[in-house]
C-alpha cells in the first residue's frame, strides 16, 4: 500500500494568514494527489484534484502543487469558514489512501 | 448534479452484517467515467477506503485487503444505486460510512452524507 504522510497534524493561524499543508508518499504517484476540506459532522469535499487543478466552485485562495512524492495545499488570505480539517487523497493506485489529516485552527 | 443519499441501519450486532445503500441521482451506476465507492471514517482509523466498483464494458469490483475477506460492493442498475455488505462485524468496524463518486482524475467528486454505524450489542 501507498502510504502518505502529512503534515502539520495541526495548526493555528488568523485570518488573513497564508498557510501550507504538506503531503508525502512513500512512492511515487505522479500527480494523482487530491485534497480535501472537511467540517465537523459532514462529509468531505473535494478541493483540489491531480495535484493542483481546482475543482469547480472553490475559491482561488486555494492552490497545490507538487508531484510524484511531495506535494503542498497552500491556502492563501484565510477567510473564517476555511478552519476546518484537510486531508490528501492518493488516487494513482487501489487501495487508495488518505493522509492522517491537518486541523486547522483559529489563532 | 450529482447527489449520492445514504440508507442503512445504524446499529449493528456484533459478528452480524453491516449493510448500506447509497442511492444516485444526477448520474447513472453504469456511467463508463465514474467509480462509485465506499469510505468510512473512525478516530483510529481516519479516512479508510473499503473498496469500489465500477462499468467498463463489465463490472470490476477493487476491495480493501483489510476487509477483503468481508466485504461486498453491488451496483444495482434496476435502482441506480449500489450497497456495502460488510459481514462478520466487529466494535472495530463502527465507523461513519460514506459512499462516493470516484470520477476521471480519480477524486472523490461526491459524497453521500454519511451515516454512522455503531456495532455493539
Amino acid at each position: 500500500d501507498i502510504q502518505m504522510t502529512q503534515f502539520p497534524s495541526s495548526l493555528s493561524a488568523s485570518v488573513g494568514d497564508r498557510v501550507t499543508i504538506t503531503c508525502r508518499a512513500s512512492q511515487s504517484i505522479r500527480k494523482n494527489l487530491n485534497w480535501y476540506q472537511q467540517k465537523p459532522g459532514k462529509a468531505p469535499k473535494l478541493l483540489i484534484y491531480a495535484a493542483s487543478t481546482l475543482q469547480s466552485g472553490v475559491p482561488s485562495r486555494f492552490s497545490g502543487s507538487g508531484s510524484e512524492t511531495d506535494f503542498t495545499l497552500t491556502i492563501s488570505f484565510l477567510q473564517p469558514e476555511d478552519f476546518a480539517s484537510y486531508y490528501c487523497h492518493q488516487s494513482y493506485n487501489t487501495p487508495y489512501t488518505f493522509g492522517q489529516g491537518t486541523k486547522l485552527e483559529i489563532k | 448534479q450529482v447527489q449520492l443519499q445514504q440508507s442503512g441501519p445504524g446499529l449493528v450486532k456484533p459478528s452480524q452484517t453491516l449493510s448500506l445503500t447509497c442511492a444516485i441521482s444526477g448520474d447513472s451506476v453504469s456511467n463508463n467515467s465514474a467509480a462509485w465507492n465506499w469510505i468510512r471514517q473512525s478516530p483510529s482509523r481516519g479516512l479508510e477506503w473499503l473498496g469500489r466498483t465500477y462499468y467498463r464494458s463489465k463490472w470490476y469490483y477493487d476491495y480493501a485487503v483489510s476487509v477483503k475477506s468481508r466485504i461486498t460492493i453491488s451496483p444495482d442498475t434496476s435502482n441506480n444505486q449500489f450497497s456495502l455488505q460488510l459481514n462478520s462485524v466487529t466494535p472495530e468496524d463502527t465507523a461513519v460510512y460514506y459512499c462516493a463518486r470516484e470520477y476521471r482524475a480519480g477524486g472523490f467528486y461526491n459524497w453521500g452524507q454519511g451515516a454512522l454505524v455503531t456495532v455493539s450489542s
